[in-house]
């Protein structure tokens, strides 16, 4: 069985720039996550799609950050603009419905 | 809002010996708790899933161990290995969130 892809692995950007990450879940897995991991940090979630779908966005930087979800299936990360602040690991997860949550390998941003 | 705390945040140990990993979360109402490994650059591993029914979980030379009345979990991995340095993160399930650790970061030392 496939794992979840995430691409890119690395990126490097300037502060104001924007920047996009895609995610790939476990197919047939309907729940999909995004988590922030700061260095020295655990993951905290930004955001929770249930098929295309938002369950919980309450601590995406909606100013900043937004994700979409198109046909249940692929999902998307952008930020624009960037901080210095957003340097960080970007985790996606897939699951079944309130099952255990398998994750990708996480782009790692950094922001000069 | 659940708080999980790992201690201590880093631990070095020679080969051969037992390690203890410690996590303690604040509210007990929660469906699970899982155990996950870190290794750096990588994503995250899923080593053990306990159900809140349950006491402990064992896979292999890892035994978990839940005691939800007082908010504690504790991961054994017996007989460390050189292969086992990586950071271990403890996750609690509350409805349908995960809230995590910091970890800690595990070194066996040859």
């Amino acid at each position: 069985e496939a794992g979840v892809a995430q691409s890119p692995r690395y990126k490097i950007i300037e502060k104001r720039q924007s920047v996009a990450f895609w995610c790939n879940p476990i197919s047939g897995h309907a729940t999909l996550y995004w988590y922030q991991q700061i260095l020295g940090q655990g993951p905290k979630l930004l955001i929770q799609f249930q098929n295309n779908g938002v369950v919980d966005d309450s601590q995406l930087p909606k100013d900043r950050f937004s994700a979409e979800r198109l046909k249940g299936v692929d999902s998307t990360l952008k930020i624009q603009p960037a901080k210095l602040e957003d340097s960080a690991v970007y985790l996606c997860a897939s699951s079944l419905p309130n099952y255990e949550q398998y994750f990708g390998p996480g782009t790692r941003l950094t922001v000069t | 809002k659940q708080e999980v705390t790992q201690i201590p945040a880093a631990l070095s140990v020679p080969e051969g010996e037992n390690l203890v990993l410690n996590c303690s979360f604040t509210d007990s109402a929660i469906y699970n708790l899982q155990w996950f490994r870190q290794d750096p650059g990588k994503g995250l591993t899923s080593l053990l899933l306990i159900q809140s029914s349950q006491r402990e979980q064992t896979s292999g030379r890892l035994n978990a161990s839940l005691d939800k009345s007082s908010g504690r979990s504790t991961l054994y991995i017996a007989a460390s290995q050189p292969g086992d340095s990586a950071t271990y993160l403890c996750a609690v399930r509350d409805d349908y969130k995960l809230s995590f650790g910091a970890g800690t970061t595990v070194t066996v030392r040859a």
